[in-house]
C-alpha cells in the first residue's frame, strides 16, 4: 500500500511562473490536506478537500493560489505567478474519513528565482 | 497567543538520557491531539496520538491534561536516532475543519 505520493519532489520556477505540485492520496483516503512550512518555521493549514469538493479553505492565500482534488487523478495546488516568498516545502497529507489522523507526503520543495 | 505553544529549544542530550517536552494549546474545545516527528528536510511522521489516560508505546510516553490544556511526551533512554524535531499537534473541535494545527516544534538532538 503506497504511500502519499507527491511530485515534483523539487520545483524550481523563476518569479512570474506557474507551479504545479501534484498528490495522490494513500489508496482508501478521501481526504486530502495541503499544507505550507515556510524556512524555519511550522506547518500552516491551507486547504482541505475532498473528490471534487474544497471543504475549507481558510488558510490558502486571496490571491494567485487554487487547488482541486477531480474525480480522476492527484489533487493540484496551483501557483500563479509565483513569487520569492512563495518558496517553501509544500506538504500534502490524506486520511480516510473516519479518522482524525493524516499522513504525510514527502513534500515538494518549490524554489522560485 | 499561538494556537499551540512549544518550548523550541534545542534540546542537547546524551545518550540514554531521559528528556521530556510540553506543550500547551489554546482550543480547550480540541478533540484529538498528536505527537509528530520531524526529520532535517523531512515530511512529518506520525509518533503517537495521544489519551487522556496517558499512554505508552515503547520508550516514548504521552500525557495530556485537558484541564490545564497541556500535552507532554516523555522519551526514556534516549537514542541517536532520536534526534529530530518534536511537534506538538492539535485537531479541532467540531464542525467541517478537520485541518491540523502544529506546534513550531521542539529541536532534539541526542548526543554520542
Amino acid at each position: 500500500n503506497a504511500g502519499v505520493m507527491q511530485n515534483p519532489r523539487h520545483l524550481v520556477r523563476r518569479r512570474g511562473q506557474e507551479a504545479r505540485l501534484r498528490c495522490s492520496p494513500m489508496k482508501g483516503h478521501s481526504h486530502v490536506y495541503w499544507y505550507r512550512q515556510l524556512p524555519e518555521e511550522g506547518l500552516k493549514f491551507m486547504v482541505y478537500l475532498q473528490k471534487e469538493n474544497i471543504i475549507d479553505e481558510s488558510g490558502m492565500p486571496k490571491e494567485r493560489f487554487s487547488a482541486e482534488f477531480p474525480k480522476e487523478g492527484p489533487s493540484i495546488l496551483r501557483i500563479q505567478q509565483v513569487v520569492r516568498g512563495d518558496s517553501a516545502a509544500y506538504f500534502c497529507a490524506s486520511s480516510p474519513p473516519t479518522l482524525n489522523i493524516q499522513y504525510f507526503g514527502a513534500g515538494t520543495r518549490l524554489s522560485v528565482l | 497567543r499561538k494556537e499551540v505553544e512549544q518550548d523550541p529549544g534545542p534540546f542537547n542530550v546524551p545518550e540514554g538520557a531521559t528528556v521530556a517536552f510540553n506543550c500547551t494549546y489554546s482550543n480547550s474545545a480540541s478533540q484529538s491531539f498528536f505527537w509528530y516527528r520531524q526529520d532535517c528536510r523531512k515530511e512529518p511522521k506520525l509518533l503517537m496520538s495521544v489519551y487522556s489516560s496517558g499512554n505508552e508505546d515503547g520508550r516514548f510516553t504521552a500525557q495530556l491534561n485537558r484541564a490545564s490544556q497541556y500535552i507532554s511526551l516523555l522519551i526514556r533512554d534516549s537514542k541517536l536516532s532520536d534526534s529530530a524535531t518534536y511537534l506538538c499537534v492539535v485537531f479541532p473541535s467540531s464542525g467541517s475543519a478537520r485541518q491540523l494545527t502544529f506546534g513550531s516544534g521542539t529541536q532534539l538532538t541526542v548526543l554520542p
